[in-house]
Order: C-alpha cells, then sequence, then structure tokens
C-alpha cells in the first residue's frame, strides 16, 4: 500500500507570494491533517479535513488555509508569506479517529 | 497543564542500558494519547495510540504507560540500540464539542544512543 505524498518536497518563495501545497494520502483514508514544524516551536497543528469539510483548526492566521477533494486528496495555501512562514509542513492521514497517524515526507519551505 | 511537556529534553545512552522519559498531558477531556518516533531524515512513525486509563502497550524492546487520571505517561525502551537513536514524541487528543480536536504535540525527547 503506498504511503502519504506530498508535493512538492521542496519549495523556495519570497515575501508576500502565496504558496500551494499537496498531499495525497493512504488510500481509503479520509482524514488528512496538516502539521508545521519549526526548531523552536515543535510540531503544531494547522488543520484536519474529513471527507471534504474542516473538522479542526490549529492556531494559525487565516493566511493558512485548506481544502479537500472528493478522492480525499488535501492542498494547504499560505497566502502573503512572510519570512516566519518558513519552516517544514507535514501532512498525515489516518482511517478513524482513535487510529494513529499517517505522516508523509513534508514539504520544506523557505520564504526569502 | 494546558500544553503537552515532555522529558527530558535530550538523552545519552550507553548500548545495552534501558531508558525511559515522560510525557504529561492535559487530563481534563482526554481523549488519547499517541507516541512517535521521528529518525533524521524520516517521517514521524507511530509507535503506540492509548486511550485507557492504565493502558500498557509494548512494541519489541519499547512500552508505554497510561495515567489518565493524573495526565502522563511514560515510555520505557530496554536494551537500547544504536538504531533506536531519535526524537521521540507525544501527542494529546482532547474531546470538545462534537468530537476530538487536532493532536498537540510535545516537543520532544532526542535520544542518543552511545555504541
Amino acid at each position: 500500500k503506498a504511503g502519504v505524498t506530498q508535493t512538492p518536497r521542496y519549495l523556495i518563495k519570497t515575501r508576500g507570494q502565496q504558496v500551494t501545497l499537496s498531499c495525497s494520502p493512504i488510500s481509503g483514508h479520509r482524514s488528512v491533517s496538516w502539521y508545521q514544524q519549526t526548531p523552536g516551536q515543535g510540531l503544531q497543528f494547522l488543520f484536519e479535513y474529513f471527507s471534504e469539510t474542516q473538522r479542526n483548526k490549529g492556531n494559525f492566521p487565516g493566511r493558512f488555509s485548506g481544502r479537500q477533494f472528493s478522492n480525499s486528496r488535501s492542498e494547504m495555501n499560505v497566502s502573503t508569506l512572510e519570512l516566519g512562514d518558513s519552516a517544514l509542513y507535514l501532512c498525515a492521514s489516518r482511517l478513524a479517529e482513535f487510529f494513529e497517524q499517517f505522516f508523509g515526507p513534508g514539504t520544506r519551505l523557505t520564504v526569502l | 497543564i494546558l500544553n503537552v511537556e515532555q522529558s527530558p529534553q535530550s538523552l545519552h545512552v550507553q548500548e545495552g542500558d534501558s531508558t525511559n522519559f515522560t510525557c504529561s498531558f492535559p487530563s481534563s477531556n482526554f481523549y488519547a494519547l499517541h507516541w512517535y518516533r521521528w529518525e533524521t531524515a524520516k517521517s514521524p512513525e507511530a509507535l503506540f495510540v492509548m486511550t485507557l486509563n492504565g493502558d500498557e502497550k509494548k512494541k519489541g524492546r519499547i512500552s508505554a504507560t497510561l495515567n489518565t487520571k493524573e495526565g502522563y505517561s511514560y515510555l520505557y525502551i530496554k536494551g537500547s540500540q544504536p538504531e533506536d537513536s531519535a526524537t521521540y514524541l507525544c501527542a494529546s487528543l482532547v474531546y470538545s464539542g462534537g468530537g476530538a480536536d487536532g493532536l498537540t504535540f510535545g516537543k520532544g525527547t532526542h535520544l542518543i544512543i552511545q555504541p
């Protein structure tokens, strides 16, 4: 069974630009969560989508948004990029609420 | 405790020794506690998902216990091997309103096994 895939793996953008990251979950998993990892803050929850609906949202500004498609693939968008958005963005999928999450390899975003 | 806290932050252990570390989490509205292992240049990998007070789980040389009343979990590694070197993350899932919130992760315990 294929794992969680994320594209692109690396991205360099400049301040003020916007970016879209993509995540394909494990087949059959309808829940996709997004996390931001920075050296000082650790892994922080951005949002979770389940069956095309945002189920939970972390404490991030409205510049961070996402969506999920009918095939469970998810995209995350960050508008008006700031230097502090430089981070590793991980997505994870799971089968149901009490199950473990399976993480993708991440997208490393650098904002210059 | 409002956040998930892990201690120690880092740990150096001799190969063959056993070790353990702690995760403290909010005990109110508890839903589940996750443990993950994150090796350098890889994705976090799930070790355990624990839901019941008194739960004990084991996978090979690694085991974990859970106390939901006081809000802590211990992870034990018996007979540490170099391949156990990684960052170990715990994450708390709490219940609010219609279901569980997103996972709140601790900052991890960075374990280095010295040959």
